[in-house]
């Protein structure tokens, strides 16, 4: 079965660094997104991507964040300048069309600021 | 970006009982909704859709009061497999993307 690759599992980065998380969606999905669940918390919209730019963003999504299809396979979520409350899972999320259905989430980063 | 409300758990059931989950939702425009599944420090998966007519899936239903704007999913016959959280979904209407509740905990113990 098709899935969607997120690397690192695991990233720790101490306050203020920058860190690009990785990610490889399903080959033929055309809308890619970025999700993320801070411990204990629900999961939360970040940003939707697609025809290889933001679509929709939420309010967190601010200058702080970018996203990028450098190439055909890799979708990656830039974090400047990170912050303690930054800590957090972030996955990664594909589908083939803005249906639910098809829609894959890897199995997440966890991001831990120092 | 309107919120989706759920039970906030965690329900503790031994195996073989039945338990319901309820969520709402506050977005009246909202079209297409579901229940999602999550184990600890993992991914969400898909469970189920929710239709208004009511669906079943094996030992799940899942049901939706548009006028209420209510959704439940209902587990009978718990196995030790269905602990995990069970999270209410609605998709954005006019975009693709999620919008989850929360969450509800089920713990099935033997």
């Amino acid at each position: 079965e098709p899935e969607v690759t997120q690397t690192p599992s695991h990233q720790v980065t101490q306050m203020g660094q920058e860190v690009i998380l990785r990610c490889v969606p399903i080959s033929n999905h055309l809308y890619f997104y970025w999700y993320r669940q801070i411990l204990g918390q629900k999961v939360e919209f970040l940003v939707s991507f697609y025809n290889n730019e933001i679509s929709e963003k939420s309010e967190i999504f601010d200058d702080q964040f970018s996203v990028e299809r450098p190439d055909g396979s890799n979708f990656t979520l830039k974090i400047r300048s990170t912050k303690l409350e930054d800590s957090a899972m972030y996955f990664c999320a594909s589908s083939p069309s803005t249906s639910v259905y098809g829609y894959t989430f890897g199995s997440g980063t966890r991001l831990t600021v120092v | 970006r309107k919120e989706v409300e759920q039970d906030p758990g965690p329900f503790n059931v031994p195996e073989g009982a039945t338990v319901a989950f309820n969520c709402t939702y506050s977005n009246s425009a909202s079209q297409s909704f579901f229940w999602y599944r999550q184990d600890c420090r993992k991914e969400p998966k898909l469970l189920m859709s929710v239709y208004s007519s009511g669906n079943e899936d094996g030992r799940f239903t899942a049901q939706l009061n548009r006028a209420s704007q209510y959704i439940s999913l209902l587990i009978r016959d718990s196995k030790l497999s269905d602990s995990a959280t069970y999270l209410c979904v609605v998709l954005s209407p006019g975009y693709s993307t999620l919008t989850f509740g929360k969450g509800t905990m089920l713990l099935v113990s033997p």
